[in-house]
């Protein structure tokens, strides 16, 4: 399978604890998103890296917040003493940017966080 | 900011009905619009996108048209059949970077 991959599929965690996210993108693609979707609601931008720099950071994306890409290649996405307002669905993209013209973003299937 | 509204949040219809959704959008900017499908436990997948040199676009039984002027495009799914009921996201994005998701239409179809 060549699809954009995200690990663990679910996490539950207890109120302030720390949890990690991992995303594996489309082997060939440069740029990578990470997005959060809360039930009944559409995916909200969080932050994207363009190889291994982040580009663009989301007011969504509080302190406790922080993603890495660090040789460009898998991501990962951090949230320091999680809150009940965290659980969501959380979901990475990839996609490879060509002079400028926007494009198809790949999704994963996503990291559901519940956190008791 | 950006912004997307899209409606109608639910839709039901008969299989072989026509399905309708449409989306309005507030940045200048946006150029490229994608229509995104999401069943459950899984991540969006594009079914289709438009660009903004382009009023309409067609792939079998789904359409969609884009009025640059009114800011407003649509998506537009003939024959449907019970497979295509899932969730249905427009979406707009200025460039490469971010896309900005409406709040998703939940489309039935009755067999």
């Amino acid at each position: 399978d060549t699809g954009v991959s995200q690990d663990p599929r679910h996490k539950i965690t207890k109120r302030g604890q720390n949890v990690t996210f991992r995303c594996d993108p489309i082997s060939e693609h440069n740029r990578l998103y990470w997005y959060r979707q809360t039930l009944g609601q559409g995916p909200e931008f969080l932050t994207y890296f363009q190889n291994e720099a982040q580009l663009e950071k989301s007011r969504l994306l509080s302190d406790r917040f922080s993603a890495e890409r660090p040789k460009g290649s898998f991501s990962t996405l951090e949230i320091q003493r999680t809150e009940q307002g965290d659980s969501a669905m959380y979901l990475c993209a990839s996609n490879r940017e060509t002079s400028g013209i926007s494009g198809e973003q790949f999704f994963g299937p996503g990291t559901r966080l519940t956190v008791l | 900011g950006e912004n997307v509204e899209q409606h109608p949040s639910t839709l039901s219809v008969q299989e072989g009905d026509s399905a309708v959704i449409k989306c309005t959008y507030s940045d200048s900017a946006s150029n490229y619009f994608p229509w995104y499908k999401q069943e459950l436990g899984k991540g969006p997948q594009l079914i289709i996108d438009i660009r903004s040199n382009v009023g309409e676009k067609k792939d079998q039984r789904i359409a969609v048209t884009l009025n640059k002027t009114a800011k407003h495009f649509s998506l537009h799914i003939t024959e449907t059949q019970p497979e295509d009921s899932a969730v249905y996201f427009c979406a707009e994005s200025g460039g490469y970077q971010k896309v900005t998701f409406g709040i998703g239409t939940k489309l039935q179809v009755i067999p």
